[in-house]
């Protein structure tokens, strides 16, 4: 299994432009999380879909991100305009879903964006 | 909200040393408790986990117990290695860690040296 795929692995970009992160989860996982990773802030869930359906974008920091599952294997993370302190690793992680177990969440490498 | 503590690093120790990084937590439900693993410039990995009171969680020679009484989740290991050098992530969901997300502590970095 190839594991969580994100692209693309850096971003650099000016403050005021789109930015799309892009996640393609393992292959048979049922919920899909979107995670930020800052010096400041550590990790923080910014929202995450079980069968493709957003169930918690209340981590979104703000209008400017929007996230999207258009089906089982694709999700993105758009940020737009982007601003200077948008800058962070930004990672996806996927996992199954059965009964609400204890299931591991494997994480995809991330995204360092930085936003100048 | 739910929250996890865990000590500051960096944490140096040399090879074959006794490693503890504490975390406790604050949980409204009966969580799930996780130890993730990080390495430097790759994503997390589960290291180990515990679902219930008095649970012992292990892997690769590290161990943490669920400690409900004093809501800590201690992370241990009786030898590290140098190939042990990463940031140690501890973790807790309310349902499970499947059907919701994780809320981390900030992370501890452990170094350990020849």
């Amino acid at each position: 299994d190839a594991g969580v795929i994100q692209s693309p692995r850096h971003e650099v970009t000016e403050m005021g432009q789109e930015v799309t992160l892009r996640c393609k989860p393992i292959s048979g996982h049922n919920s899909l999380f979107w995670y930020r990773q800052t010096m400041m802030r550590g990790l923080e869930l910014l929202i995450y879909f079980n069968n493709n359906v957003p169930i918690d974008d209340s981590g979104m920091p703000e209008d400017r991100f929007s996230a999207k599952m258009p089906n089982a294997s694709f999700s993105t993370l758009k940020i737009q305009p982007s601003e200077p302190r948008d800058s962070a690793v930004y990672f996806c992680a996927s996992s199954f879903l059965a009964a609400k177990l204890a299931a591991e969440q494997y994480f995809g490498p991330g995204t360092r964006l930085t936003v100048t | 909200g739910d929250s996890v503590t865990q000590m500051e690093g960096p944490v140096t120790l040399s090879e074959e040393a006794f490693l503890t990084i504490n975390c406790t937590y604050t949980a409204t439900g009966y969580p799930s408790l996780f130890w993730y693993v990080q390495y430097p410039g790759e994503g997390l990995q589960l290291l180990l986990k515990a679902t219930k009171a008095d649970d012992k969680g292990s892997n690769k020679g590290f161990e943490a117990t669920y400690r409900k009484e004093t809501t800590s989740f201690h992370l241990e290991k009786g030898s590290v290695q140098v190939s042990d050098s990463a940031v140690y992530f501890c973790a807790l969901s309310e349902t499970g860690g499947g059907a919701d997300g994780l809320t981390f502590g900030k992370g501890t970095h452990l170094i350990i040296q020849p």
